[in-house]
C-alpha cells in the first residue's frame, strides 16, 4: 500500500464549478501537509501549506485536514480555466525533514 | 525575486554520456534536494543535501551522484550507469532551523532529459 494515494483523475468541471480534490494517507505521524499546482512541463507551485488538523484558507483556495479519517482535501471555489493543471498533495512527519510524500497528482480541466 | 533556478530546461544525451544539470537557489535555504518525476507516479527522492558537503542518498541514487561546495548550489550529475534517465527533474530547497525542516518544499521549474 502506498503511503498517500491521490486519484489520477482526470477530473473535468465547468467553470465557476466548486472543485474538491482529495488524499487519504496511511501514516498517523504525518503533520505537514502541502498542496501543489503543476503546470505541464513546470515546476510544482506551492499552494496552500497546512499544520496538524484543521483548515485554511487563501482566496479561492481551502485546504482542509481531517487526521482522525487521515484525509486532506482541496476546495477550490469559482473554478477558472487557468485552474486547469496537476494538482499534487504531498505530507511528511515531524522529524524527517528529507522524507516528504508525494501523491501521484490529479489532473484537473476546467472548461470555459 | 527569490527563488530556484534550474538548467538546462532541457537536455538531449547519447547513451553512455553523463550530464550534470544545475541548480542555484538564492533563497537562503539550508536544506535542497533532487527530484524524479515520470508520468503516474509521485515524485521519486534521488539526493538531499542539509548543509554544505554532506549529502545523502535518496530512495533512488543509484546511477546519479550530487555535490553540495556552496550553500546556493546543488548540480545533480546523470551518468551512463542510470539505467532509465529519460525524466523530468526536480530540484527544491526548504528551510531548515535547528536541524529541523518547517515543512515547506519549494520547486525550481525543472529539467527535462531525454535519451537517444
Amino acid at each position: 500500500q502506498k503511503e498517500v494515494e491521490q486519484d489520477p483523475g482526470p477530473l473535468s468541471v465547468p467553470e465557476g464549478a466548486i472543485v474538491s480534490l482529495n488524499c487519504t494517507y496511511s501514516n498517523s505521524a504525518f503533520q505537514y501537509f502541502m498542496w501543489y499546482r503543476q503546470y505541464s512541463r513546470k515546476g510544482p507551485e506551492l499552494l496552500m501549506y497546512t499544520y496538524s488538523s484543521g483548515n485554511k484558507e487563501d482566496g479561492r483556495f481551502t485546504a482542509q485536514v481531517d487526521k482522525s479519517s487521515k484525509y486532506i482535501s482541496l476546495f477550490i471555489r469559482d473554478s477558472q480555466p487557468s485552474d486547469s493543471a496537476t494538482y499534487l498533495c504531498a505530507m511528511r512527519g515531524e522529524y524527517n525533514f528529507n522524507k516528504f510524500y508525494f501523491g501521484s497528482g490529479t489532473k484537473l480541466n476546467v472548461k470555459p | 525575486d527569490g527563488g530556484i533556478t534550474q538548467s538546462p530546461k532541457y537536455l538531449f544525451r547519447k547513451e553512455g554520456q553523463n550530464v550534470t544539470l544545475s541548480c542555484e537557489q538564492n533563497l537562503n535555504h539550508d536544506a535542497m534536494y533532487w527530484y524524479r518525476q515520470d508520468p503516474g507516479q509521485g515524485l521519486r527522492l534521488i539526493y538531499y543535501s542539509q548543509i554544505v558537503n554532506d549529502f545523502q542518498k535518496g530512495d533512488i541514487a543509484e546511477g546519479y551522484s550530487v555535490s553540495r561546495e556552496k550553500k546556493e548550489s546543488f548540480p545533480l550529475t546523470v551518468t551512463s550507469a542510470q539505467k532509465n534517465p529519460t525524466a523530468f527533474y526536480l530540484c527544491a530547497s526548504s528551510i531548515v532551523s535547528s536541524g529541523r525542516s518547517t515543512g515547506e518544499l519549494f520547486f525550481g521549474e525543472g529539467s527535462r532529459l531525454t535519451v537517444l
